[in-house]
């Protein structure tokens, strides 16, 4: 159980176009999922929490209109990184977190991850 | 200040050996979680271990046990038994808050770990 799975599990794409992501929770509900960015041999950096029907909530430095996320379902989120351009070029994770694995206030891992996409951008 | 600090960028351990990687956090919230995530040169994020800061005992799964010092405020991962397979990129993270709370994981610099024969 606790499967998220992301497509593409990688793309490349010329300058200037818009990429999609997705990310699905295959056998769980999530009303949160979150999108991080790893640059090569650096550590993730959460650049959003999306939560199912609301918008989404972006860390300091990140540009709500070039990552657009949308969480219109209880089991997928989208990032759509728009007008790419090289130093965009990164690997994309998400993590969704479980419904009901999260409820009750008790505390253990809740949040499980996507096999993550590699966009290139040339 | 850093909240999760990883001070091995890179450990090397011999092939049936243990081995013992840092991580200090700091917090000022009393309930919090600290996990330990393992990712291969695949990039997937696999999830070894969790301890959370009410637990009396010291997390163990299988050959992964957490060395949990509150008042240090570290939680070392230590492998056991290292294998080949084991070589890989470990980061530690921390939840602040219980779960319910739209508390994030903030994650280490990571460590890198190679095993040899």
């Amino acid at each position: 159980g606790a499967v998220v799975s992301q497509h593409p599990s990688w793309v490349i794409c010329k300058s200037g176009t818009s990429v999609k992501i997705e990310c699905r929770s295959l056998d769980f509900q999530a009303t949160t999922m979150f999108w991080y960015r790893q640059f090569p041999k650096q550590s993730l950096m959460l650049m959003a929490t999306s939560n199912e029907g609301s918008k989404a909530t972006y860390e300091q430095g990140v540009e709500k209109d070039k990552f657009l996320i949308n969480h219109a379902s209880l089991t997928l989120s989208t990032l759509t990184v728009t007008s790419a351009h090289p130093e965009d070029s990164s690997f994309y994770i998400c993590s969704a977190r479980d419904l009901w694995r999260s409820a009750g206030g008790s505390s253990y891992n809740e949040q499980f991850f996507g096999p993550g996409t590699r966009l290139t951008v040339l | 200040a850093q909240k999760i600090t990883q001070t091995q960028p890179g450990m090397f351990v011999q092939e049936k050996e243990a081995v013992t990687l840092d991580c200090t956090y700091d917090t000022s919230d009393p309930s919090y979680g600290l996990f330990w995530y393992k990712q291969p040169s695949s990039g997937e994020m696999i999830f070894l271990i969790y301890q959370g800061s009410y637990d009396q005992q010291n997390a163990t799964e299988g050959r992964y046990s957490l060395n949990f010092q509150k008042a240090r405020k570290s939680a070392n991962l230590v492998i056991s038994a290292s294998q080949l397979g084991d070589s890989a990129m470990y980061f530690c993270a921390m939840r602040e808050g219980l779960t319910g709370t739209a508390s994030k994981l903030t994650f280490g610099t990571g460590t890198r770990l190679q095993v040899t024969l």
